[in-house]
């Protein structure tokens, strides 16, 4: 099946600085990358995903980008604020209706 | 606009009793997904249902647990005669029946085993 994997396991930055973190992916079959932003105590917040058709897509200071040959994709948020402080998930997944595999998280702290 | 609700939020059992989870989709979603997650981990599947219908059960352990959506009312997580091994957090989310559509969660159930 689906192997997922994150990169770092915890990430400071100082408030007004970019974060990114990268995840790798396994299965060729994959074509659907979502990306989930978890709080204490709450459920996973999708914040942005990306098919195999495109390379790159943005919202406000949130980004991500596809890399289908080397079969990674990241997470790229700029300009961050405290707020962004949460631990991001990214996951991988046929598309469709089906399944996901997540990778194990990051831990994003930022320090104002 | 109602999300993904889930109940109860948190839920105690002692070994060997049966534990009930529940999840009400989005308005509109009629795919249902049930994740675990450990702590410090990422979400791992169980079960992937359509109302009436389980369509992939490949992450479920094949003994005790069980999953349900029917065509009335919530679906149900079942897990009979708990173990200390299965307290963890239990995410629902749902979908849109049309194309490719993204799957949104539930603030989940944390399942506690005394």
């Amino acid at each position: 099946g689906e192997n997922v994997e994150q990169h770092p396991s915890t990430l400071s930055v100082q408030e007004g600085d970019s974060a990114v973190i990268k995840c790798t992916y396994s299965d060729s079959a994959s074509n659907y990358f979502p990306w989930y932003k978890q709080e204490l105590g709450k459920g996973p917040q999708l914040i942005i995903d990306i098919r195999s058709n495109v390379g790159e897509k943005k919202d406000q200071r949130i980004a991500v980008t596809l890399n289908k040959t080397a079969k990674h994709f990241s997470l790229h948020i700029t300009e961050t604020q405290p707020e962004d402080s949460a631990v991001y998930f990214c996951a991988a997944g046929p598309g469709g209706n089906n399944r996901l595999a997540f990778g194990k998280g990051n831990q994003v702290v930022v320090i104002p | 606009n109602a999300g993904v609700m889930q109940n109860p939020r948190h839920l105690v059992r002692r070994r060997g009793q049966e534990a009930r989870l529940r999840c009400s989709p989005m308005k509109g979603h009629s795919h249902v997904y049930w994740y675990r997650q450990l702590p410090e981990e990422g979400l791992k599947f169980m079960v992937y249902l359509q109302k009436e219908n389980i369509i992939d059960e490949s992450g479920m352990p094949k003994e005790r647990f069980s999953a349900e959506f029917p065509k009335e009312g919530p679906s149900i997580l079942r897990i009979q005669q708990v173990v200390r091994g299965d307290s963890a957090a239990y995410f629902c989310a749902s979908s849109l029946d049309v194309g490719d559509q993204p799957q949104h969660f539930g603030d989940g159930t944390r399942l506690s085993i005394l």
